[in-house]
C-alpha cells in the first residue's frame, strides 16, 4: 500500500520568512496530493491540492510542487503570519479510489 | 452548511469498558469516512462507507472496532473491550462523490483516552 512519509515533524521560522514542508510517497500510481492544516483544537481543513498532471500550483501566500519522478511533493508558505501556525498533513491518493494515506503531520509556528 | 460533527469531543474511559463514537457527515455526502490519529503519529484511514455499505474496511485494527451505518446516514464506531493503545484522537470525515473532485470534510474529531 502507499506510505507518506513528512519532514520536517517540527519546524519554527520568524514572522515574515518562508516555511517548507516536504513529503515523499511511495506508489507511483498516486495522482492526487492535497493538503490539511489543522489548527489547535480544530479539525483538519484542505488548504491546496494538486494532481500530477500539474508540476506547480500557487494560492496566494501557499503554493505545492510535485515531482512525480522522484515522488516528491512539497508545500511552500511565503510570508509567514502568526496564523499560519498549525499542524500540516500532507496526503496522497489515487484517483477513482477513496482512500488517503496521510504523513505524519507537521507542526509550525511562526514567532512574532 | 453544517459541517460535520462528532460526538463526544472527548473521552475518558478504563481499559476494558466500552465507548461509542458518533459521527454525522455533512448532509447528502454518500462517502463517509473514519481516521484515527496517534500522538504524533499520521493520520491514519480504518474505513470507507459508501451510504450504509462499508466499502473498505482495511484499516480498522482487530475485531474489537465495529463500525456501522445504518440507513446510510451518521455512523457509529465502538470500541469493545478497549485497551490502552486505542487512544488517540479519531476522525470522521465525508465527501459528496468519490474521488479527487470530492474533498474530504473532516469534523473536530473525538479525543478518546484509555487509562
Amino acid at each position: 500500500g502507499e506510505n507518506v512519509e513528512q519532514h520536517p515533524s517540527t519546524l519554527s521560522v520568524q514572522e515574515g520568512d518562508s516555511a517548507v514542508i516536504k513529503c515523499t510517497y511511495s506508489d507511483s500510481a498516486s495522482n492526487y496530493f492535497p493538503w490539511y492544516k489543522q489548527e489547535l483544537g480544530k479539525r483538519p481543513q484542505l488548504i491546496i491540492d494538486i494532481r500530477s498532471n500539474v508540476g506547480e500550483k500557487k494560492d496566494q501566500r501557499i503554493a505545492v510542487t510535485l515531482n512525480k519522478t522522484a515522488k516528491h511533493f512539497s508545500l511552500h508558505i511565503t510570508e509567514t503570519q502568526p496564523e499560519d501556525s498549525a499542524v500540516y498533513f500532507c496526503a496522497a491518493s489515487v484517483t477513482g479510489y477513496q482512500k488517503v494515506t496521510f504523513g505524519t503531520g507537521t507542526k509550525l509556528q511562526v514567532i512574532p | 452548511e453544517a459541517g460535520v460533527t462528532q460526538f463526544p469531543s472527548h473521552s475518558v474511559i478504563e481499559k476494558g469498558q466500552t465507548v461509542t463514537l458518533r459521527c454525522d457527515p455533512i448532509s447528502g455526502h454518500d462517502n463517509l469516512y473514519w481516521y484515527r490519529r496517534v500522538m504524533g503519529k499520521e493520520i491514519k484511514f480504518l474505513l470507507h462507507f459508501v451510504k450504509e455499505s462499508k466499502q473498505d474496511e482495511s484499516g480498522m485494527p482487530n475485531n474489537r472496532f465495529l463500525a456501522e451505518r445504518t440507513g446510510g446516514t451518521y455512523s457509529t464506531l465502538k470500541v469493545q473491550p478497549a485497551e490502552l493503545e486505542d487512544s488517540g484522537v479519531y476522525f470522521c470525515a465525508s465527501s459528496q462523490e468519490g474521488g479527487i473532485n470530492s474533498p474530504l470534510h473532516f469534523g473536530n474529531g473525538t479525543r478518546l483516552t484509555v487509562t
